[in-house]
């Protein structure tokens, strides 16, 4: 069973803080995105990955930043978080292919003060 | 540009009636659709691809290319089918990444 592990559930920060997500997946899965879901936009694309240090910028990356080190870790930042950034954030992975299933991270409730 | 058009926000029905949630897509070439669904508490998860021409807890979509439309459609809603409803779409050109649209959260009334 695909497991995509979210390191938080729940997270407060302030304003100006910087802030870390990470997410795990351990199918060993090549690609991995970044999402943020709001009410009445959907999810919208941050940043995704095809590869270890391989990045490329989604519809809304400004902001945010990312790291992959490895295969199995996708980190996103928040370099200095602001309120309009308080959000629901989805970690994904998948297989290379068109065909291919996301797999969801059970999500972080991102709340900037 | 909106690549995937989810016209419904909101859409209800009752127990045992037929539901269809559109899915319209805007790409010229063969894209490959999805619908995703995410239950009240539970993650995100595929429910069923166009490729795949399979009928998922009594789901189904057809791709239409000519309307440009991927509806998800059932004869008879069950309350359990209440959850919101995400089309999806990935371009030839995009190696895997996912178009989403906006959404639409189906209330099933008993």
């Amino acid at each position: 069973d695909v497991k995509v592990t979210q390191s938080s559930r729940y997270l407060v920060k302030r304003t100006g803080e910087k802030v870390f997500l990470e997410c795990v997946q351990d199918m060993d899965h090549e690609n991995m995105f970044w999402y943020r879901q709001d009410p009445g936009l959907g999810l919208r694309l941050i940043y995704f990955s095809y590869d270890v240090k391989m990045k490329e910028k989604g519809d809304i990356p400004e902001g945010y930043s990312v790291s992959r080190e490895k295969k199995e870790r996708f980190s996103l930042i928040l370099e200095s978080a602001s309120t309009n950034q308080t959000s629901m954030y989805l970690c994904a992975s998948s297989s290379p292919g068109l065909s291919a299933e996301l797999f969801f991270g059970s999500g972080t409730q991102l709340s900037v003060l | 540009a909106q690549r995937v058009t989810q016209p419904e926000k909101l859409l209800s029905v009752f127990k045992g009636a037929p539901v269809e949630l559109k899915c319209n897509y805007s790409y010229s070439g063969s894209p490959e659709l999805f619908w995703y669904v995410q239950y009240s508490r539970q993650r995100l998860q595929l429910l069923l691809r166009h490729i795949s021409r399979e009928s998922i807890k009594g789901f189904t979509a057809d791709l239409n290319k000519g309307e440009t439309s991927f509806h998800l459609k059932k004869p008879f809603a069950q309350e359990e089918d209440s959850a919101m409803y995400y089309c999806a779409l990935i371009r030839g050109s995009t190696l895997g990444r996912l178009y989403f649209g906006r959404g639409t959260q189906l209330t099933v009334w008993p």
